[in-house]
């Protein structure tokens, strides 16, 4: 089952601009955690956020997570070309062992 | 450097000649998992390890077998590869279970033919 589902599946936004990516998932979870992936490379991890947590900041990023309507956003500010990548949620689905990936949202940055 | 290694980072086989991919990580994690990527449906989880001599199914986990005998090593084993899984393979890492954060290796491109 596909647990995390981001949208929209492609941006493109100018340079400067904020970007907002969405996630949603089917059920409870631990946590939810966001990646990005630059073309055809590996994961890296961008910030993770508990369920007892509402908002988190890590530089420009802002990630909200609304339980109630199971989602979460993940917003950048100041949007720079090496911004340009795929973002992807991930989810345990309440349990830690599973892990359940989204299909991402292709985000580019127009100069 | 903290790292997952994964080799080979590309390979082109043939239908049904066995295949190893190999995942080595170097930060004592307990956690690690297999994970295919292809355009459409995201990635995947084939497969997944929460501490040595165990190791459990994901999403996709046809056509794949793993083992963890070192804490270190994970190695994704293609017995009978098809063309169906000609894909690109990540192997990830991370500290136990309770979903930290994971750390990725830079993929296997895998074609077959």
């Amino acid at each position: 089952s596909q647990q995390g589902e981001e949208d929209p599946q492609a941006l493109s936004i100018q340079e400067g601009e904020n970007a907002t990516m969405n996630c949603s998932y089917k059920t409870s979870i631990n946590n939810l955690q966001w990646y990005r992936q630059n073309s055809g490379r590996g994961l890296v991890h961008l910030i993770l956020i508990r369920s007892n947590e509402r908002e988190k900041h890590s530089g420009r990023l802002r990630v909200t997570l609304d339980t109630s309507k199971k989602s979460s956003s993940l917003l950048i500010t100041a949007s720079r070309a090496a911004d340009t990548a795929s973002y992807f949620c991930a989810t345990d689905e309440g349990r830690d062992d599973k892990i359940i990936f989204g299909k991402g949202t292709r985000l580019h940055i127009l100069p | 450097e903290a790292q997952v290694t994964q080799n080979p980072r590309y390979l082109i086989t043939v239908t049904g000649k066995k295949l190893t991919v190999t995942c080595s990580q170097n930060m004592n994690h307990e956690y690690m998992s297999w994970y295919r990527q292809d355009p459409g449906l995201g990635l995947r989880q084939i497969y997944y390890s929460m501490n040595v001599e165990v190791t459990d199914k994901g999403d996709v986990p046809e056509g794949y077998k793993v083992s963890r005998k070192e804490k270190r090593n994970f190695p994704l084993i293609l017995e009978s590869p098809s063309p169906n899984q000609t894909s690109l393979y990540f192997c990830a890492s991370s500290e136990d279970r309770g979903f930290p954060e994971a750390f990725f290796g830079q993929g296997t491109r895998l074609t077959v033919v």
